[in-house]
């Protein structure tokens, strides 16, 4: 069966600081990762997704993300947040006609 | 163009009544999925559709609940009977079917969601 891990349920960070979130994934096969963002009052918007190729995954808004296959992540990084970041985070593998998500990371930034 | 948009934003109803959540999917995209985000909850698939198949109704958590999609368009989420656990955001999604034929390639466009409460 296939599961995500987001280990973090809340995490803090000063404005202007760098941010990982953490996304750890149960796959058989080669997954398909995704992360979307979900800020208050507003639907879920799609931050990156990797399929295949360079492990290294540039997204919208500043995001990265790098899949480790070896280590079965695929962490969610930003160099510099900015307070408009301040949103729900979630991590989901697809398979087949699925997506199976995490349970999210919720991210507060202050100044 | 218009994203995805649900009706209603909000619904508050008594238990045991039942309740319809509406999905307007962007225009051409053929798959719609339901979803449900309970409090401290990740986002639960519940039922998706594609094109004129049968959908996968695997994610349904019981008999009360039932979707239907008229025309590969618009869908309607049913909870009948409603139960105080049924309370929960209700995310409704859609994708265009890309050439890989995976659908969970494609990039899902979610609406805003109907928040239920069941008193």
């Amino acid at each position: 069966a296939q599961s995500v891990t987001q280990p973090d349920i809340h995490i803090t960070v000063s404005e202007g600081a760098s941010l990982e979130l953490r996304c750890n994934y149960s796959y058989g096969a080669t997954p398909y990762l995704f992360w979307y963002v979900q800020s208050p009052g507003q639907g879920l918007q799609l931050l990156l997704k990797y399929f295949s190729g360079d492990t290294l995954v540039q997204g919208i808004k500043g995001f990265e993300a790098e899949f480790k296959r070896s280590q079965s992540s695929f962490n969610l990084r930003k160099p510099s947040v900015h307070w408009s970041d301040a949103a729900e985070y979630f991590c989901a593998v697809g398979r087949a006609n699925n997506l199976f998500f995490g349970t999210g990371t919720r991210l507060t930034v202050i100044p | 163009g218009a994203g995805v948009s649900q009706s209603p934003s909000n619904k508050v109803t008594e238990k045991g009544k039942d309740v319809e959540l509406r999905c307007d999917p962007i225009s051409g995209h053929t798959a719609l999925y339901w979803y449900r985000q309970s409090l401290g909850q990740g986002l639960e698939f519940l039922i998706y559709f594609q094109g004129n198949s049968a959908p996968d109704k695997s994610g349904l958590p019981s008999d009360r609940f039932s979707a239907e999609r008229t025309g590969g368009s618009v869908s309607t989420l049913t909870i009948q009977r409603t139960q105080q656990e049924d309370s929960a955001v209700y995310l409704c999604a859609s994708s265009f079917a890309g050439t890989t034929g995976l659908l969970s390639t494609d990039t899902q466009y979610f609406g805003p969601g109907t928040r239920l409460t069941v008193l």
